[in-house]
């Protein structure tokens, strides 16, 4: 199974900054990478496909980037709506598995 | 608009059984690979099954041989059969559609229900 680790676990930043979350594979993935953002008491919603493909209607300030085994998704510049839990996603084999999350906080 | 409603969730007691629905519309579930995610109280997302466009099914370790999952194309449904529960089986249960890029689809998720909960408990 591919086991996918984020980091940080936690994150604490204020409006306006620029954010990082990373992801890692335990192995190679090619791109076949997903990021959701999941609000408390929310389904996910997915922002990111294929490593670094927007999702339609996902704003701009959104990215990610990465392949193989290493993956970042940067939010560079933090809004008020942003503060929740984020979770990559690896599609390349089943077990479909997801990273262990990041909580970004005040 | 897409939408994906669940149902179904509830008590069960362990090793009992519950069968969990999911109704599509705006789209045909046999067009896109299906999933179900869910995620235990306070926990990260597990993933569950996917049965694919072609009929194929999957699942993760933890449910396989207990769970199975199946569609109704006539009625547009998806369904999660769940059987031997046990406690950790406690969670949210949400289905997810599977998104496509021009005619290739894969298995990440880009509709979600708001998700069932379903608890094992005595």
């Amino acid at each position: 199974d591919i086991q996918m680790t984020q980091s940080p676990s936690t994150l604490s930043a204020s409006v306006g900054d620029r954010v990082t979350i990373t992801c890692r594979a335990s192995q190679s993935i090619s791109s076949w990478l997903a990021w959701y953002q999941q609000k408390p008491g929310k389904a996910p919603k997915v922002l990111i496909y294929k490593a670094s493909s927007l999702q339609s209607g996902v704003p701009s300030r959104f990215s990610g980037s990465g392949s193989g085994t290493e993956f970042t998704l940067t939010i560079s510049s933090l809004q008020p709506d942003d503060f929740a839990t984020y979770y990559c996603q690896q599609y390349n084999s089943y077990p479909l598995t997801f990273g262990g999350g990041t909580k970004v906080e005040v | 608009e897409v939408q994906l409603v669940e149902s179904g969730g509830g008590l069960a007691q362990p090793g009992g059984s519950l069968r969990l629905s999911c109704a599509a519309s705006a789209f045909t579930v046999s067009s896109n690979h299906m999933t179900w995610v869910r995620q235990a109280p306070g926990k990260g997302l597990e993933w569950v099954s996917v049965i694919s466009s072609g009929g194929s099914t999957y699942y993760a370790d933890s449910v396989k041989g207990r769970f199975t999952i199946s569609r109704d194309n006539s009625k547009n449904m998806l369904y999660l059969q769940m059987n031997s529960l046990r406690a950790e089986d406690t969670a949210v249960y949400y289905c997810a559609r599977g998104g496509c890029i021009a005619t290739s689809c894969y298995v990440y998720f880009d509709y979600w229900g708001q998700g069932t909960l379903v608890t094992v408990s005595s």
